[in-house]
């Protein structure tokens, strides 16, 4: 995955209960980022990063928070799931935006 | 908002033949950079394709190629000669020149029939 680690691969639940996705990279990227994949809504931003600390919102961040203390890792807290948090997660970095992202493979999460 | 629009939810193609999935794109902006990802059943997402909007000549890679319509904001995707691997679901995408963030459509599902 050119560099790039999400951990778990799988994960189930239970409903109120804090839950963290991990992203990983070496390859030293400046930019991370969070996205969801729902059936019919494609590609969510959920938050983002351009910089160690610097971190930002993306379009449905409700319920998430994120963290990034040294560049190679990105973590992404369900403070207390629900079962609308039900989704495939994936995490992207980049260098150079004009080149697109490179993809983790992805975190497939359950909320019972 | 920045929007991206797949009209096509669902497609099917022969094996061997030529298919072309569509993508419209919402921007006032004129510096631009557009992509096409897919995404095969083992849900790896994997880049096929990039256009800058400065360059009016279309993309090409193998297969693989776009025809890009900037005043009607269009990026379609044709694949040529479709091989059984081709089956995934396909991303358009697109970010303006000084954005942080590619901002994506809602995918398209493409069949191949052997």
């Amino acid at each position: 995955d050119a560099g790039i680690t999400q951990s778990p691969r799988h994960k189930v639940t239970e409903t109120g209960t804090p839950v963290t996705l991990r992203c990983h990279q070496t390859e030293n990227h400046r930019y991370m980022y969070w996205y969801r994949q729902d059936p019919g809504h494609g590609l969510r931003l959920i938050h983002y990063s351009y910089g160690v600390k610097d971190t930002d919102k993306g379009e449905v961040s409700d319920g998430y928070s994120v963290s990034r203390s040294k560049t190679e890792d990105f973590l992404l807290t369900l403070e207390s799931a629900t079962s609308s948090q039900t989704s495939v997660y994936f995490c992207a970095i980049s260098e150079n935006l004009i080149y697109g992202y490179t993809f983790g493979s992805g975190t497939r999460l359950t909320v019972v | 908002a920045q929007t991206v629009t797949q009209s096509q939810p669902e497609m099917s193609v022969q094996e061997a033949e030529t298919v072309t999935l569509s993508c419209t794109y919402d921007t006032s902006e004129s510096d631009y950079y557009l992509f096409w990802y897919k995404q095969p059943p083992s849900r790896q997402m994997i880049l096929v394709i990039r256009q800058e909007a400065y360059k009016q000549q279309n993309a090409t890679e193998n297969r693989f190629s776009v025809n890009f319509q900037k005043a009607a904001k269009s990026f379609s995707l044709k694949i040529s000669d479709s091989q059984l691997g081709d089956a995934a679901m396909y991303f358009c995408a697109y970010r303006i020149k000084g954005a942080q963030k590619l901002v994506f459509g809602q995918g398209t599902r493409l069949t191949i029939n052997p």
